[in-house]
This record gives C-alpha cells, structure tokens and sequence, in this order.
C-alpha cells in the first residue's frame, strides 16, 4: 500500500505561487519528509527535506502540518523552469527511498 | 566540479545481448544506487551498494548485475534474462547507506533494446 499519496498533475501561472501537497499519514516521528523534482528526461534533483518543523532553502519552503501527516512544498514565484515532475518521498521507503509516480507541475504562461 | 556522470546517454542493443551502463561519481560518497523509470512511472530500485565490494538487491533485481570494486564506480549490467529492458536507468549516490540520505542523480542512460 502506498503511504505517500500527491496529486498526478496541477497547472499553476507562472510568477504566481505553486503549492504542491503531498499525504504521508502512516509517518512516524523520526522519519523525514523529502522533495525531489525531476525535469523530463533528466535525473531528479533534489529540493528540501524537514522531519517536524517548517523548512526554508533558495529553492522552497516545506509546511509540514504539527501532526506531520501532510506537508506541502512551496515555489514562491513559479517560472517556466519549474515545469517537473515533483516526488514527495515519504516513509514507505524503509531503508531506502520510493519514488512514486509523483505530481506533474505544469507552468503556464 | 563534483558529480555523478553516466555513459552513454543513449544505447541502443539487440535482444539477447548483454549491456553494461556506466556510473562514476567523483563525490567521495559510500553509496550507490540504481533505478530504473519507465514512461509515465516513478523510479524503481534496481541495486544499491552501501560500501565497496557489498551490495543488495532492491525490488526488482532480477535480470540485472553488479559490482563494486571501487568507491567510484557501480556499473549495471542489464542481462538477456531481463524480459524488458528498455527503459531510463538512473545512478545516484549518498554520503552513506543510512536510512533517508539525500541521494544525488547522475544524468541517466536511455536504454533501448530491439
């Protein structure tokens, strides 16, 4: 069963806000919350990682709900180049992480 | 610069015929992974190696093989017992094998057998 579940596609404005959420309901308290994006055809990159609190880098910021079931990645002003498949990888992983089919942002012009 | 580089980009084979794809990381990282994608689908762990001369199979192992005699490189081995191999193959490394490391991607090979 899948334990990390994201929506498979939004559209968001470009200069505008892109709030991707994502589920992780079965989390436990020492396991982290992580965000990779892939753009087509490319490895994924990496983009910010929180475990409880709310997280903040050049690329994003990670809101992480106080129950730590749900969290939601953040791209302040999306540009064109944001346009990427976006994977929340959360505790079905084990020892090792799950990339699941992940949310395709789409930015539009 | 550090990295992860993967050779070729794109491969083109024959069925029935071995082939092997190239991972070297430059990044002095003790783990290595590879995964493969298919169109539309997220990455799916092939083998990881959480220290040279050691390594495990993920979830879908089969058909695949490789080594690890040196830190910097994890070569995979796509075989004929693999029933379809055309598929993205992604190499990543960690600064080590403990659980939720930030793994690092190299470009990917394309892999398309006919």
């Amino acid at each position: 069963d899948a334990k990390t579940t994201q929506p498979p596609s939004m559209d968001c404005a470009e200069g505008r806000a892109a709030n991707l959420p994502c589920n992780h309901s079965t989390i436990s308290g020492n396991e982290y919350v992580y965000w990779y994006r892939q753009i087509h055809s490319q490895g994924p990159q990496y983009i910010i990682h929180g475990l409880k609190n709310n997280e903040t880098n050049e690329m994003a910021s990670l809101i992480i709900t106080e129950d730590r079931k749900s969290s939601t990645l953040i791209l302040p002003h999306a540009t064109l180049r944001d346009t990427a498949v976006y994977y929340c990888i959360g505790p079905d992983y084990g020892q090792n992480f799950v990339f699941g089919p992940g949310t395709r942002l789409s930015v539009l012009p | 610069d550090g990295g992860i580089t993967q050779s070729p980009k794109y491969l083109f084979r024959k069925e029935g015929q071995n082939v092997t794809l190239s991972c070297e990381q430059n990044l002095n990282h003790d783990a290595m992974y590879w995964y493969r994608q298919d169109p539309g689908q997220g990455l799916r762990l092939i083998y990881y190696s959480q220290i040279v001369n050691d390594f495990q199979k993920g979830d879908i192992a089969e058909g695949y093989s490789v080594s690890r005699e040196k830190k910097e490189s994890f070569p995979l081995t796509v075989t004929s017992a693999q029933k379809n191999p055309t598929a993205f193959y992604l190499c990543a490394s960690s600064i080590d094998g403990s659980r939720q490391p930030e793994q690092y991607f190299g470009p990917g090979t394309r892999l398309t057998v006919t």
